[in-house]
């Protein structure tokens, strides 16, 4: 069975500060994993992705994730929060079931940077 | 680079109406797939194609067909259309590597009204 869990719904930082976005994921099979990233009105960006090399994934705008298997989890982290940052996030779980990819998105996390 | 290309990027229709939707893949990608985001909704899986052959089947409703054309594009067909398919329609494509998990990079989407 495959499932993903985004455990916020609603993050709220200070502009500057850490972000931490949390993802669960579980999966049959050896997993590939991603987040993405959708703006007010816009399409879903990829941020970064992991597919079984090194655990520790940088992508775009300073973000990175760490892959932890034996937590089955997928954080998302960035140092220093900007304004910019503001959209939501889907965590997205992928993995090949009876020959075919199957995705499961996350429910998304809204991340708010105040000023 | 090139990305994908979503065609109308608005569309407004009335009750019992038809649509069509289009989607046209990065170059050399081979797999399409169409994703709907209701209100509010993360983006939920309708259906998908791999070779110009439907290769995967989410949630997508008897009312709607998709098909994927010898120049990999693909249209998604909508009638009957109700109040409840209002919603952005993602299509995203991919090249499909063997024994790998294949990275799908999304359109800007069609936003679908129906009045």
């Amino acid at each position: 069975a495959q499932s993903v869990t985004q455990l916020d719904s609603h993050v709220s930082v200070s502009e500057g500060t850490p972000v931490l976005l949390r993802c669960n994921y579980s999966s049959s099979y050896s997993p590939s994993l991603f987040w993405y990233v959708q703006h007010p009105n816009k399409g879903l960006q990829l941020l970064l992705k992991y597919t079984s090399a090194a655990t520790l994934v940088k992508g775009i705008n300073g973000f990175e994730a760490e892959f932890k298997k034996s937590e089955t989890s997928f954080h998302l982290t960035k140092p220093s929060a900007h304004m910019s940052d503001a959209a939501e996030y889907f965590c997205v779980v992928s993995d090949q079931s009876g020959g075919y990819q199957k995705v499961t998105f996350g429910t998304g996390t809204k991340l708010q940077v105040i000023p | 680079a090139a990305g994908v290309i979503q065609s109308p990027r608005h569309l407004i229709k009335e009750k019992r109406e038809t649509a069509t939707l289009k989607c046209y893949p990065i170059p050399r990608h081979d797999t399409v797939y169409w994703y709907q985001q209701g209100p509010g909704q993360d983006p939920q899986f309708l259906i998908s194609f791999y070779e110009k052959m439907q290769s995967d089947k989410g949630s997508i409703p008897d009312r709607f067909s998709a098909q994927q054309f010898s120049d990999y594009h693909s249209e998604l067909n909508m009638s009957s259309l109700e109040l409840g398919d209002s919603a952005l329609y993602f299509c995203a494509s991919s090249l499909r590597l063997a024994g790998s998990t294949d990275t799908q990079y999304f359109g800007p989407g069609t936003r679908l009204t129906v009045l």
